[in-house]
């Protein structure tokens, strides 16, 4: 079974420019997360999709951040225009439930995005 | 105050050591309790789940005190291939109904030598 693919796995941009990051669950999986570290800090929560709905998006960060899911499948997370402090790397990961949060979440290999 | 703290770490230790990893969470109304692995470069792993009735799987053990609101792992018998960062992790009610999110540790760095 494929695991959580997540493209590009790298991406360098220039303030100011655009980038969208593409995250394809396990297949079956109606949960999908977005987290985020940036260097030297621990991982952090951006947001909850289960199938298209965004069920929880506390932990975006400003409105330059766009994410969505249409059709419950494949989720894509767009920063736009980039800042500096947006380098760091974005990892998706899809569960089966998210019921008590006992679901094991799997994570894709993350996206490295360098903005200069 | 971070929502969850780990020791800063790095520990390394010889091959055949005993290590033990300490983490302590701030919310205590948080859901499910997690160790996971990451290696270099790589996406976090779930080691394995903390229950307060402390549970075992091989040479890892993991606690649960919910009174302290402290989580640990102890690992037996190191190998080269535990080299890695422990992630101590906790599922919090998120703002959405029925959503959940996992908080991070920094995680502490563990360099088993030969």
């Amino acid at each position: 079974e494929a695991g959580v693919t997540q493209f590009p796995s790298h991406s360098v941009i220039e303030k100011g420019q655009t980038v969208t990051l593409r995250c394809d669950p396990i297949s079956g999986h109606d949960n999908l997360y977005w987290y985020r570290r940036v260097m030297g800090k621990e991982i952090k929560f951006l947001l909850h999709f289960v199938k298209e709905s965004k069920q929880d998006e506390s932990g975006m960060p400003n409105n330059r951040f766009l994410a969505e899911r249409t059709g419950g499948t494949y989720s894509t997370l767009k920063v736009q225009p980039a800042e500096l402090e947006d380098s760091g790397v974005y990892f998706c990961a899809s569960s089966q439930g998210s019921g008590t949060g006992s679901y094991e979440q799997y994570f894709g290999p993350g996206t490295r995005l360098t903005v200069t | 105050r971070k929502e969850v703290e780990q020791d800063p770490g790095p520990f390394n230790v010889p091959e055949g050591a005993t290590v033990a990893f300490n983490c302590t969470y701030s919310n205590s109304a948080s859901q499910s309790f997690f160790w996971y692995r990451q290696d270099c470069r790589k996406e976090p792993k779930l080691l394995m789940s903390v229950y307060s009735s402390g549970n075992e799987d091989g040479r890892f053990t993991a606690q649960l005190n919910r009174a302290s609101q402290y989580i640990s792992l102890l690992i037996r018998d190191s190998k080269l291939s535990d080299s890695a960062t422990y992630l101590c992790v906790v599922n919090i009610r998120g703002s959405g109904a029925g959503s959940y999110q996992l908080t991070f540790g920094k995680g502490t760095k563990l360099s088993v030598i030969p």
